[in-house]
Order: C-alpha cells, then sequence, then structure tokens
C-alpha cells in the first residue's frame, strides 16, 4: 500500500458549479478525515468517518458539502454550488485507532480547488 | 488555529540547529503532534510526544514539552536544505479531529 491517494490533484471550476472528490485510504484504516486548508493555515478539521459511519461534522461544513464512504472504503467530498470561498487545498487522511493511541494520521497530498 | 499559536518564519543556515515554537491553549490532548508539509505535499507526521511527557529524541528531532506554559518545541539538529518545509504543531481534539497551528515556514539556507 502507498498511502493515502486523492483525486484529482487539482480542480478548476466556475462558480455555482458542483464539484466532487475522492479519497482513497489506507486500506486496513477505518478512520478517514476530511480537512480544508487555505493559504497560510494550517488544516481545519471537516469530517470524519469510523468505517462507513459519519460520526462527526465541523460547524465548517455547510449544507452546500456532503460527504460519502458508502463501503467504509474509499470516501467522496462533494460541494454543490461552488462559490470563491471554498478554493483552498482538501486533505483527506485516515487513522486506525488503537486503544490509547497515538492516533496518528495519515494524510494524502491533497485536492486544491480553484473556483473561478 | 486560534487554539495554536506559531511564528509563521525561521530562516537559519545549513548545519545549524532549527527550534520552532508553539503554544497551546487547550491541554486535554493525551498526545502533541508535529507535522511537516513541503510545497505541494500533503502533511508528513514527523513525531508525536505523549503529554506526560517532557522531552522526546528522534534521530535530528527533539521535542520538548512544557506543560505548566503550555508550551511546545521542535528542534531539529544540522538541519539540511531538504528540511526547508512548513511545520504544523498539532493536537487531538476529542480524540477525533486534528487541530493545528498556523505552520511556521522553516528556510535553509546553504
Amino acid at each position: 500500500d502507498t498511502g493515502v491517494s486523492q483525486n484529482p490533484r487539482h480542480k478548476i471550476t466556475k462558480r455555482g458549479q458542483n464539484v466532487t472528490f475522492r479519497c482513497d485510504p489506507i486500506s486496513e484504516h477505518n478512520r478517514l478525515y476530511w480537512y480544508r486548508q487555505t493559504l497560510g493555515q494550517g488544516p481545519e478539521f471537516l469530517t470524519y468517518f469510523q468505517n462507513e459511519a459519519q460520526l462527526e461534522k465541523s460547524r465548517l461544513l455547510s449544507d452546500r458539502f456532503s460527504a460519502e464512504r458508502p463501503k467504509g472504503s474509499f470516501s467522496t467530498l462533494e460541494i454543490q454550488r461552488t462559490e470563491q470561498g471554498d478554493s483552498a487545498m482538501y486533505l483527506c487522511a485516515s487513522s486506525v485507532p488503537l486503544a490509547g493511541g497515538p492516533y496518528e494520521q495519515y494524510f494524502g497530498p491533497g485536492t486544491r480547488l480553484t473556483v473561478t | 488555529g486560534e487554539d495554536v499559536e506559531q511564528s509563521l518564519f525561521l530562516s537559519v543556515r545549513e548545519g545549524d540547529s532549527s527550534v520552532i515554537n508553539c503554544t497551546y491553549t487547550d491541554s486535554s490532548s493525551t498526545y502533541l503532534y508535529w507535522y511537516k508539509q513541503e510545497p505541494g505535499a500533503g502533511l508528513q507526521l514527523l513525531t508525536y510526544i505523549f503529554s506526560n511527557m517532557d522531552m522526546k529524541q528522534d534521530q535530528r528531532l527533539t521535542v520538548l514539552l512544557n506543560k505548566k506554559d503550555k508550551h511546545l518545541s521542535l528542534r531539529i539538529a544540522d538541519t539540511q536544505t531538504g528540511d526547508s518545509a512548513i511545520y504544523f504543531c498539532a493536537w487531538l481534539y476529542n480524540n477525533n479531529d486534528m487541530r493545528f497551528g498556523a505552520g511556521t515556514r522553516l528556510t535553509v539556507k546553504p
């Protein structure tokens, strides 16, 4: 396994269009996370899944955003009616929670979204 | 990043030591982490420290934790040009989502 992969790596879209990103986690990892990173900032948590269940969503995740992990493996993040403020790097991470930690999260290379 | 504060820039010469500092507000996390991000790449976990420890050494990396002052630092010995990157300190909120500082951009001059 080569790690967490994300597709596409870059996406340019016009305002108002819908976009979908995909994340493939490390195969034995049952937790999957989505983060958003804007220029000059650290990543901000959006949501996470344990297997196929979405267990937590940040207040940053507006109703235009939806994430799924239908079979507990890969995940998709969809943004509807994109706005220029959605322009950011969208990062996916995965982990396998061991009792007591250290709860290491392994990140993919990210999908850079530009909304024009 | 309001839960974690980091200085934004650090410049050192090749071969010198680099010290990157981080101040955090929430001390509930069992572990504190350091991540490295190179241009165009995702975040790479460098090291972590258990909150009950004061220090952890891992090859060229030394992590110091002062729980009283809520201060975390990362020392890189013999800094190389390949160490040029953005370094993020992070802590885990509710054992789920990782909270990150804004990152320190380290520039290593030859």
